[in-house]
């Protein structure tokens, strides 16, 4: 994606704890989100950052620092449907979205 | 079901062929997307809707590609002159508007095979 790192994939174990990166692009930034999405189906809504902080929601968190251009998502209690890619999405001023290229999750028991 | 829901959800077809693919949003969306992803990538933005009109439209959409979202509902995606090259998952999106948190949400893709 365009100026959106994230790592291309990441393992991790059933029950622990995971934490995905993603690096952007400052100028102009006006959210950030994360979605999921299985193999083969659509991306589906996970978090929205904003402001600088950490939202949580149940098992999962996203992080945000704007002046660093960074953000994570936090997994808690791994579980094998987590199993999917996981998309960070920058948007911008102009309201468009920048979409990583996905950090594949492989979950192990 | 209130989701966003595309038609069909597979296509094959012989290259230089037509297709055209539907997408219904969920009902109080004004907005309407249009996303390709291919295998191991981020979904690559193709055009959007604010209700009827097309306000954008990706460098990546060749002439053979035309969007219509004639009554502010639902939108079709017609491909011209299929090339091997198209084949991928085409995603329909949706929102209600854009400000703030409002996020976009997917339909479940239609995906083209070109052969």
């Amino acid at each position: 994606g365009q100026n959106i790192d994230q790592p291309t994939e990441m393992t991790a174990t059933e029950g622990a704890i995971v934490q995905i990166n993603c690096t952007y692009q400052t100028s102009g930034f006006n959210g950030l989100f994360w979605y999921q999405q299985h193999a083969g189906e659509a991306p589906t809504f996970l978090s929205y950052n904003v402001l600088d902080g950490l939202e949580e929601k149940g098992r999962f968190s996203s992080f945000l620092s704007r002046s660093k251009g960074y953000s994570y998502l936090l997994l808690k209690v791994l579980q094998m449907k987590d199993s999917a890619s996981y998309l960070c999405v920058r948007r911008d001023s102009n309201y468009q979205l920048i979409w990583g290229a996905g950090t594949k999750l492989i979950i192990k028991p | 079901d209130t989701g966003v829901s595309q038609n069909p959800r597979h296509k094959i077809t012989k290259r230089g062929q037509n297709v055209t693919f539907r997408c219904d949003p969920i009902s109080e969306h004004n907005r309407l997307y249009w996303y390709r992803q291919t295998l191991g990538q981020g979904p690559e933005f193709l055009t959007y809707f604010q209700n009827e009109a097309q306000l954008e439209k990706s460098r990546l959409l060749s002439d053979r590609f035309s969007a219509e979202r004639p009554k502010g509902s639902f939108s079709t995606l017609e491909i011209q002159r299929t090339e091997q090259g198209d084949s991928a998952m085409y995603l329909c999106a949706s929102s209600l508007g854009v400000k703030g948190g409002n996020t976009i949400y997917f339909g479940e893709g239609s995906w083209l095979t070109v052969v």
